[in-house]
């Protein structure tokens, strides 16, 4: 079983819609939980970082975390076509001597 | 944020010669780097992790004197692919670590003909 899992897609919505794109992960030690978009043939952008359960919200993203449920997610309101990415989930331990990451999600936005 | 540079963006060798890779964090220092890999359609590989100073510790099944990684200071690392092959093709992205954030260079596509 991978430590992270998440559904590669490809997810293609309208312009406008909200998305959703979610990762599990085994590891309860996993503390630190992160969301990156990576553009074609560009490395990952860092889009939000949390720790511990709850919601962060910055702008038209929305990152939540339930620890209770080892799953994680990320909120792309009014979603628009430079959204277009694969967006990657990454996580931690204490101590960030390794980041575990998703595959990936690919997301397309239609105009 | 933070601003990283990794360069060359992309290079073309021949089978046999080395090829270097590098990379900045030029507005903080990162006391570790992460080096990855890339395939097509899939997730970051890590290769290998360094701290400034010492000796890179390599994920199993990566091959140290085939891959050699370089910290030197808190701003530079390099990968230097040695004897490439066709096989090392492939998208590397370094990843330095300021305080608890990983940000990533722009990423280097290595075409071994």
């Amino acid at each position: 079983q991978k430590e992270v899992e998440q559904d590669p897609g490809p997810l293609s919505v309208p312009e406008g819609a909200i998305v959703s794109l979610n990762c599990t992960y085994s590891n309860s030690a996993f503390q630190y939980f992160m969301w990156y978009r990576q553009y074609s043939r560009k490395g990952p952008e860092l889009l939000m970082y949390t720790y511990s359960s709850g919601n962060k919200e910055d702008g038209r993203f929305t990152a939540q975390v339930d620890k209770s449920s080892k799953y994680i997610s990320l909120f792309i309101r009014d979603s628009q076509p430079s959204d277009s990415a694969t967006y990657l989930c990454a996580m931690s331990l204490y101590n960030f001597n390794k980041f575990y990451f998703g595959s990936g999600t690919k997301l397309n936005v239609k105009p | 944020g933070a601003v990283v540079s990794q360069h060359p963006s992309r290079v073309i060798c021949k089978s046999g010669t080395s090829v270097k890779i590098e990379c900045r964090s030029l507005d903080f220092q990162a006391t570790t780097m992460f080096w990855y890999r890339q395939f097509p359609k899939q997730s970051l590989m890590l290769m290998a992790t360094s701290n400034e100073g010492s000796k890179a510790t390599y994920e199993q099944g990566v091959e140290k004197d085939k891959f050699l990684i370089n910290h030197a200071s808190l701003t530079l690392s390099t990968l230097t692919v040695t004897s490439a092959h066709p096989e090392d093709s492939s998208f590397y992205i370094c990843s330095p670590l300021k305080d608890t954030e990983a940000f990533f260079g722009q990423g280097t596509r290595l075409t071994v003909v």
